[in-house]
């Protein structure tokens, strides 16, 4: 069980440019989250998935910011216009269970925005 | 508003004492609640975790304590060693529809030899 596979582990991007970052669950979960970690802010949740829809998106900025679910092995959160503010290490998280209980995370991806 | 607190912000602790780390919650529909570890450019890896039906939780040197009625429980770290420095969040959610988890902001933990 390799675990949450999140790619890349660091990107770094000039203001207002977009990101695009990926995140593999461990095979067999059926819910995917979406989380935001900063200094200021601490762990902030963004989005979830169950089975691929989306659920809750009550933490996602509503410009710029945008998650989805393709297939069961991947989901990709995907940031336009690229502000400084938005840099953060965003990690994802997987559980078996559709309650969230037991969510495994990724190492994250450290976005750093210039 | 803070939903999840957790205190002291930081603790420093010497090898083989019990480490005590504090969390308090608001929202009474919280049923359920994780202790996460995290290291320093890792993404944080589930410790233990409990239920709102149960008041005590043990694996290892690791336990939670937990009351319901005053919506608090804390993380025991017994016997703690070098390698337990990290920080650890507190973190609920309410299961089922809700199923996000709501984070506290952490405490550090550092363990002296």
């Amino acid at each position: 069980n390799a675990g949450v596979i999140q790619t890349p582990r660091h990107k770094v991007t000039g203001k207002g440019q977009e990101a695009t970052l990926w995140c593999e669950p461990i095979s067999g979960h059926s819910a995917v989250f979406w989380y935001r970690q900063t200094i200021v802010q601490g762990l902030e949740f963004l989005t979830y998935f169950r089975n691929q829809a989306p659920i809750d998106d009550s933490g996602m900025p509503k410009e710029r910011f945008s998650a989805q679910m393709p297939n069961q092995s991947h989901s990709t959160l995907k940031i336009q216009s690229t502000q400084p503010q938005d840099s953060a290490v965003y990690l994802c998280a997987s559980s078996f269970d559709w309650g969230g209980y037991e969510q495994y995370f990724g190492p994250g991806t450290r976005l750093t925005v210039l | 508003q803070q939903q999840v607190r957790q205190s002291p912000q930081s603790l420093t602790v010497w090898e083989g004492e019990t480490a005590i780390l504090n969390c308090s919650y608001e929202d009474s529909t919280f049923n359920y609640f994780p202790w996460y570890q995290q290291f320093p450019g890792e993404g944080p890896a589930l410790l233990i975790s409990i239920s709102s039906v149960s008041d005590k939780k043990e694996d290892g040197r690791f336990t939670i304590f937990f009351n319901k009625r005053e919506k608090k429980l804390s993380l025991h770290i017994t016997d703690s060693q070098p390698g337990d420095s990290a920080t650890y969040f507190c973190a609920a959610n309410s299961g089922g529809s809700n199923a996000k988890l709501t984070f506290g902001k952490g405490t550090k933990l550092s363990v002296k030899s």
